[in-house]
């Protein structure tokens, strides 16, 4: 059983379109990632988000954080092609400094 | 600095042989791990070194898998008598120590080593 439940495990939209992945644990983090990656290659960071019920913006993507720090979402508003990937999000507990990664989103957004 | 690097970015071996994967994280970071992913599915941590000293170690990695950090500096991961379900992508990161211990400011990535075990 994965700590990170992530939905949905795919998602196809047209360009323009706003999309919302999901990132859900019974557990409770103190800080969490949002990560993208594309075939063949590892996976960059978006965000980190450390405070329940944060909001950050990066650009036409929106991240927030639950306000229990157990789970988190993803908004891409008017996606184009280059947002094509896989969307994971990490969880760190405790401080320790290790991260676990939910199974992840795979996002397609056609021309 | 170039980022994190790691060699080879794909090796094809025999089952039964020897590999081994090395990563040159990023110079300021003291922090470094190795993850693995198989398709479909997010990276599984494997182990992590805070400097030269490893400090955790995950289940999954048996007693066939091996990690050092010899110098705080690169890090090697061997994998002996390697076994077909050992094929995946193998990730490594580094990051700085944030305070209190939390790594707030997140993993930086090379782009992985691909095994395929024939």
């Amino acid at each position: 059983t994965q700590l990170l439940e992530q939905s949905p495990q795919f998602l196809s939209i047209q360009e323009g379109e706003n999309l919302t992945v999901y990132c859900n644990s019974s557990s409770v983090f103190s800080s969490l990632q949002w990560y993208r990656q594309e075939p063949g290659e590892g996976p960059v960071l978006l965000v980190t988000v450390v405070t329940g019920g944060e909001v950050k913006k990066l650009k036409r993507l929106t991240f927030q954080f639950g306000d229990a720090r157990k789970d988190s979402s993803l908004h891409i508003t008017a996606a184009q092609p280059g947002d094509t990937g896989l969307y994971l999000c990490a969880g760190e507990r405790h401080s320790w400094g290790k991260f676990q990664f939910g199974a992840g989103t795979q996002v397609v957004v056609t021309p | 600095d170039t980022g994190v690097s790691q060699d080879p970015r794909h090796k094809i071996t025999k089952r039964g042989q020897n590999v081994t994967f090395r990563c040159d994280p990023i110079s300021e970071h003291n922090r470094l791990y190795w993850y693995r992913q198989t398709l479909g599915q997010g990276p599984e941590f494997l182990t992590y070194f805070q400097n030269e000293a490893q400090l955790e170690k995950s289940r999954l990695l048996s007693d066939r898998f091996s990690a050092e950090r010899p110098k705080g500096s690169f890090s090697t991961l061997e994998i002996q008598r390697t076994e077909q379900g050992d094929s995946a992508m193998y990730l490594c990161a580094s990051s700085s120590q944030g305070t209190g211990g939390s790594t707030n400011y997140g993993y930086t990535f090379g782009s992985g080593t691909r095994l395929t075990v024939v």
